[in-house]
């Protein structure tokens, strides 16, 4: 089945630093890339996703990459703010199929 | 649009009972319905698949006559926990596809139930 990894599990950056988030998967059919920021108690909210027929895309201040060929991905969140502080899980899914999580990412902010 | 919600949101209950959680997607129909577990500082854990009108899939090491799913209808699944013990403690949460969305892609989550068991 699919494996999930993502680092690092912490990154702490100063406000207005951008921060990357990397993960790889295992199964080469994976098609869809969600992110999800999810805040203490409360459920994952999705920020940013991508097919596999893509290989970049941005919404405002965040991005993600995808490399198919080496089976990774990465989020880019630039200029960052206190809010952003949060876990950030990565996940791969073979659509409509189940979906992985990495193990998630605590950001923490520093203003 | 796109709303999945879960019921109760906060259960404390005796080691030996048995909880139900529901699932249900609001303003969609959803074949497909998804648990997980997350304990702690952890991730998500995939529990099963939650498929209308038959049998659930479940992952390896979830015991299937412990975590009892039903999915009844389009627009509603139940997860119940038989005999819960302290272990059982957990956050857990569903998730639905929106058969609407062409391609199906993005997961909605409900907004998770806190089991304590005492």
């Amino acid at each position: 089945g699919e494996n999930v990894e993502q680092h690092p599990s912490t990154l702490s950056v100063q406000e207005g630093d951008s921060a990357v988030i990397k993960c790889t998967y295992s199964d080469s059919a994976s098609n869809y890339f969600p992110w999800y920021k999810q805040e203490l108690g409360k459920r994952p909210q999705l920020i940013i996703d991508i097919r596999s027929n893509v290989g970049e895309k941005k919404d405002q201040r965040i991005a993600v990459t995808l490399n198919k060929t080496a089976k990774h991905f990465s989020l880019h969140i630039t200029e960052t703010q206190p809010e952003d502080s949060a876990v950030y899980f990565c996940a791969a899914s073979i659509v409509p199929y189940d979906m992985r999580f990495g193990a998630g990412t605590r950001l923490t902010v520093k203003p | 649009g796109a709303v999945v919600s879960q019921h109760p949101s906060r259960v404390i209950c005796k080691s030996g009972t048995s909880v139900k959680i529901e699932c249900r997607s609001l303003d969609f129909q959803a074949t497909t319905m998804f648990w997980y577990r997350q304990f702690p500082k952890q991730s998500l854990m995939l529990m099963a698949t939650s498929n209308e009108g038959s049998k659930a899939t479940y992952e390896q090491g979830v015991e299937k006559d412990k975590f009892l799913i039903n999915h009844a209808s389009l627009t509603l699944s139940t997860l119940t926990v038989t005999s819960a013990h302290p272990e059982d403690s957990s956050f857990y949460i569903c998730s639905a596809r929106d058969l609407r969305d062409g391609d199906g892609n993005e997961q909605f989550f409900g907004p998770g139930t806190r089991l304590t068991v005492l």
